[in-house]
């Protein structure tokens, strides 16, 4: 079964910084890009970040980019999500998702507080 | 960047009826590299339609994606109580931006 599950979600006070994970199994991992969406109390989605399949290629939108950064580890078959000077606005359930061009696999999401 | 506005931001319609989603873009969308999403409280999204109009695995035949350029529908011939959800559509593979997603339209029940 294609799963992936994600981690490190936690209250952080603003300006902090956080990491999280998200561990997949079951889809040949390394062959696909891989997003990171998020989804603000009551909000819509967000795209976040953007890695390909090697983890050569990498991109943000304006929100985040300089502050956070999208890596990958292909041997563990996992995806990370650097986060640093966070504010209240990035308080969000964070999804990563697998890229078959559209976003076909999602986790089920990490929730990130920003509070003081 | 392209924009996507979805409307009606609400629609509420009885078990049965039809339901009819717009999605627009701000400019033509490439290759009709146009999704559309389900999601549920407390859940993650779930794709349904890609290429504006693909099912995916398992997405009962009552779904249905239509248009191109700049206007995209889905289309829920009939629906079920478990289609009460919110919709999103989002396109995909651009660069930089890789994808963008509508505000999304909240389909209640009446």
């Amino acid at each position: 079964e294609v799963q992936l599950v994600e981690s490190g979600g936690d209250l952080v006070q603003p300006g902090g910084s956080l990491r999280l994970s998200c561990a997949a199994s079951g889809l040949s991992y390394s062959v696909y890009s891989m997003n990171w969406v998020r989804q603000a109390p009551g909000k819509g989605l967000e795209w976040v970040a953007y890695i390909s399949s090697s983890g050569s290629l990498t991109y943000y939108p304006d929100s985040v980019r300089g502050r956070f950064t999208i890596s990958r580890d292909n041997a563990q078959n996992s995806l990370s999500l650097q986060m640093h000077s966070l504010r209240d606005e990035d308080t969000a359930v964070y999804y990563c998702a697998r890229e078959n061009w559209y976003l076909d696999v999602w986790g089920k999401g990490t929730t990130v507080i920003v509070s003081s | 960047e392209i924009v996507l506005t979805q409307s009606p931001g609400t629609l509420s319609l009885s078990p049965g009826e039809r339901a009819t989603l717009s999605c627009r873009a701000s400019q033509s969308v490439a290759r009709n590299f146009l999704a559309w999403y389900q999601q549920k409280p407390g859940q993650a999204p779930r794709l349904l339609i890609y290429g504006a109009s693909s099912r995916a695995t398992g997405i009962p035949d009552r779904f249905s994606g239509s248009g191109s350029g700049t206007d995209f529908t889905l289309t829920i011939s009939r629906l079920e109580p478990e289609d009460f959800a919110v919709y999103y559509c989002q396109q995909y593979a651009g660069e930089p931006v890789r994808c963008s997603f509508g505000q999304g339209t909240k389909l209640e029940m009446k």
